[in-house]
Order: structure tokens, then C-alpha cells, then sequence
């Protein structure tokens, strides 16, 4: 079982550079999140989808943009990539109802230079 | 505003002794909250939940609401879990999840 998916593990950008990180899960789970993981600190919500169409802000929204055109997909846009978005970060699915647990990805390492 | 408190960054503990991972919350109404454990090179994963009720790897947590605590305790630690494990709190009410900035365990031999 895949589980959650994420693509690229690991990718340098330029400041000013656009790139979408990948993330899909193969559970048919309602509930898809991003998170960011800064050195040193928990994960922050960037933004989270309760279904195919339906998307909210986390914690974290500025500089991102995600989209939700199927149940398995939730892919999260950079446009103008910044030093500050140097992270990891972490896409994550949960069942039909929001009080369950969470599947994370494996990660992915961004650097912004 | 909810949030989710680890107060220590790292816990260092010999194998066999008693080991105990802090977690504070604070949130209005009735909260979910879980502990995940990332071990080296893997992904984060669910540890236990309060709703469970369950013992896992030796592991507990009890809700504590009165304290508004939700500590994880293992009598006879094993260097096996060494990780960094996080709180998180969500509720049924609301779709988010938040983590705290987790506790790295090391356990020495």
C-alpha cells in the first residue's frame, strides 16, 4: 500500500522560481493537509481540503496555493519562491471525518536560494 | 486560540528507566488529541489516541482535563524509542490538526 505520496523528496529553487510539490493518496480519504516543519519546530497547517473541490487556509497560508480537483490529489503551488519558504514540508490524509488520525508523505526538502 | 505546548525540546533517559513526554493543551471545547512518533528515516506516524485507550510499544497517555494534560508515559524505556514524538490536538468540530514542536527522546544504553 502507497499510502501518501509525495514528489519531489528534495528540490533547490531560486528566489523568485515557481514549483508545485506533489502529493497524492491512494485510501480514498476526505481530508488532506500540508504542513511545514522548520528546524527546530512543529508542523504548521499551511492548508487543508475536506473534499474534492473544498479547500481552506491553515495556520500558514501566504505564498502558497492549492488546489483539489480530485479526492486522491492535493498538490501545493509555490509561485514566488522566498528564502522563508526553506523547509520541509509534509502533506498528510485522514478518513471521513476530521477527528481521525492522520497518514503522513514522506517529506519534502525545499531549499530556497 | 488552541494550542498544543511540549516544553522540552530533548528528554534523555538511560534504557530501563521510567520515561514521561510533557504535553499541554489548550483548546474551549472537547478535544481529540494524539501522540506521533517519528523514529529515524521514516515518516511520522499515530502513536496512540486518547479515545483508544490503548497501551502501544508500552506507551500511554491519559487525559488529563482538569490539568488539560495529555502526557506520554513508558515505565522501562528501550533504545528503540528514541524518536521525536509530537502532541497533536484536533476535535471533531473543527478540521485542523495542531502539532507541538515535539520532543526528540534519546535513550541511552
Amino acid at each position: 500500500n502507497a499510502g501518501v505520496t509525495q514528489t519531489p523528496k528534495f528540490r533547490i529553487l531560486k528566489i523568485g522560481q515557481s514549483m508545485t510539490l506533489q502529493c497524492t493518496q491512494d485510501m480514498n480519504h476526505n481530508y488532506m493537509y500540508w504542513y511545514r516543519q522548520d528546524p527546530g519546530m512543529g508542523l504548521k497547517l499551511i492548508y487543508y481540503s475536506v473534499g474534492a473541490g473544498i479547500t481552506d487556509k491553515g495556520e500558514v497560508p501566504n505564498g502558497y496555493n492549492v488546489s483539489r480537483s480530485t479526492t486522491e490529489d492535493f498538490p501545493l503551488r509555490l509561485e514566488l519562491a522566498a528564502p522563508s519558504q526553506t523547509s520541509v514540508y509534509f502533506c498528510a490524509s485522514s478518513g471521513h471525518v476530521s477527528d481521525q488520525p492522520q497518514h503522513f508523505g514522506d517529506g519534502t526538502r525545499l531549499s530556497i536560494l | 486560540a488552541q494550542r498544543v505546548t511540549q516544553p522540552e525540546k530533548l528528554l534523555s533517559v538511560f534504557k530501563g528507566a521510567p520515561v514521561e513526554l510533557k504535553c499541554n493543551y489548550s483548546y474551549s471545547g472537547s478535544p481529540e488529541l494524539f501522540w506521533y512518533v517519528q523514529y529515524s528515516r521514516q515518516r511520522l506516524q499515530l502513536l496512540l489516541r486518547h479515545i483508544s485507550r490503548e497501551s502501544i510499544k508500552g506507551f500511554t497517555a491519559d487525559l488529563n482535563k482538569g490539568e488539560t494534560s495529555f502526557h506520554l508515559k513508558k515505565p522501562f524505556a528501550q533504545e528503540e524509542d528514541s524518536a521525536m514524538y509530537y502532541c497533536a490536538l484536533t476535535s471533531r468540530n473543527f478540521n485542523k490538526f495542531y502539532f507541538g514542536s515535539g520532543t526528540k527522546l534519546n535513550v541511552k544504553p
